[in-house]
């Protein structure tokens, strides 16, 4: 089945860890986004990337770094200068990075910072 | 002016009953407005979107409301089932020039059987 796989599901970290969540799609599309969804405040974009070795910061980008090295993989990586880490971490991926087409999401990575 | 505001924050609605959720936008750029549909534990999923040349689209039991001059678009779920209980986000973007998609803050929905 195609889709986008999200891991881990769950995280826990202690405060000044860098972590990585991981997020692979078998879609075949370009375009690939990290949100943050966090109670009351909807889905906010934190990177994304519409082509291999090319990526663009959304909203939220501080304290945040992804990769595109290859097309089916846009890890993102939480790392310690993020000062309120503790989310549910969304991955999506479209057919092109024109946002007026679909977005599929995968089930999502929740982080949890001790 | 990159806002969307998404109102009621949550919603209880009997089985068998009218759901409306309402956004408002600021950015008459604006030219397409989807609503996602998220279950517990899940990502978001695309439930129904409409461009501004119609003022509503029909899908099933699912319709949008579009009007432009107030810039407010609205999601109608009539036969309420206590399996659309879920998160509903609506959301907009301006597809010329691929502006990112703002997303509303999104709705609780509780269907009671």
């Amino acid at each position: 089945d195609g889709g986008i796989t999200q891991s881990p599901k769950y995280l826990f970290r202690k405060e000044g860890q860098n972590v990585t969540l991981s997020c692979e799609q078998n879609l075949n599309h370009d375009a690939m986004y990290w949100y943050r969804q966090d109670p009351g405040q909807g889905l906010r974009l934190i990177y994304y990337s519409q082509i291999v070795n090319d990526f663009q910061k959304g909203d939220i980008a501080e304290g945040y770094s992804v990769s595109r090295e290859k097309k089916e993989s846009f890890p993102l990586t939480v790392t310690s200068a993020q000062k309120n880490p503790t989310a549910f971490y969304l991955c999506a991926s479209s057919t092109s990075g024109r946002f007026g087409g679909e977005l599929f999401f995968g089930e999502g990575s929740r982080l949890t910072v001790l | 002016q990159q806002q969307v505001k998404q109102s009621p924050q949550s919603l209880i609605v009997q089985k068998g009953g009218i759901s409306i959720i309402n956004c408002a936008y600021e950015n008459t750029a604006f030219d397409y407005f989807p609503w996602y549909q998220q279950f517990p534990g899940k990502g978001p999923a695309l439930l129904i979107a409409i461009r501004p040349d119609v003022s509503e689209k029909k899908e099933g039991r699912f319709t949008i409301s579009f009007n432009k001059s107030a810039k407010q678009f609205s999601l109608h779920i009539m036969d309420s089932q206590p399996g659309d209980s879920a998160t509903y986000f609506c959301a907009a973007s301006m597809i010329q020039g691929a502006q990112k998609l703002v997303f509303g803050q999104g709705t609780r929905l509780t269907i009671n059987p």
